[in-house]
């Protein structure tokens, strides 16, 4: 079956405390990215990554980082979570034809810096 | 990235066909329309997109106006998993930036 799988799915740190958010897919996707979903701001894109060793910054980059060491997987990375990190994490995957063709989404890791 | 209007809220009743609207005046000759929808606790969905040409799947239908500055999300017929935040994408190189999309509720 096709699909992005993220771990965990929910997760409470403290802060300061360096964390790995996993996220694997399973098409051969080239396109990978990450978002974060907060109220009222909507889903807004973190980085993204066209294929193995190539990432780039999104809308709200600060305080992550990314890697794209293979190409089925790529890690978000908060070195030193804030509060201000908490929210709804959602990985996703697509092949990369110019817009025609569909985005796969992982089903979300619930995130929360105390 | 160019910009997409949707009405924040629509309602519809259960087992009639419910009808999403989307403005997309600066739309580009490439730019694909793309409808994803999320669903309570879930991670974005596709539905459905498509360039010039109306188009059909599964879970809709998608009617794109002649000049391209607007597009029609169709469920024929609505049922109560179908209530959902709809967004209307315009897509050209694959990034998929969201607006505040359309939350459909639908009464039973």
């Amino acid at each position: 079956e096709a699909q992005v799988t993220q771990n965990p799915r929910y997760l409470i740190t403290v802060t300061g405390k360096k964390l790995t958010v996993t996220c694997s897919q399973n098409m051969n996707h080239e396109y990978m990215s990450w978002y974060r979903q907060d109220p009222g701001l909507g889903l807004r894109q973190i980085y993204y990554s066209m294929n193995v060793e190539v990432t780039d910054k999104g809308d709200v980059p600060e305080g992550y980082k990314v890697s794209r060491k293979e190409k089925r997987n790529f890690p978000l990375i908060l070195e030193s979570p804030s509060p201000n990190q908490t929210s709804l994490y959602f990985c996703a995957s697509s092949f990369i034809l110019r817009g025609n063709t569909e985005a796969f989404f992982g089903q979300g890791t619930r995130l929360t810096v105390v | 990235d160019a910009k997409t209007t949707q009405p924040n809220s629509m309602e519809s009743n259960e087992e009639e066909p419910v009808h999403l609207p989307c403005n997309h005046s600066t739309i580009s000759g490439t730019d694909y329309i793309h409808w994803y929808r999320q669903l309570p606790s879930q991670g974005p969905e596709y539905v459905i997109h498509g360039l010039t040409s109306n188009v059909n799947n599964r879970m809709a239908s998608l009617a794109i106006a002649e000049d391209r500055k607007s597009s029609t999300l169709i469920l024929h017929r609505a049922t109560l998993r179908d209530a959902a935040v709809y967004y209307c994408i315009l897509n050209r190189d694959d990034k998929i930036i969201f607006g505040k999309g359309t939350r459909l509720h639908i009464l039973p």
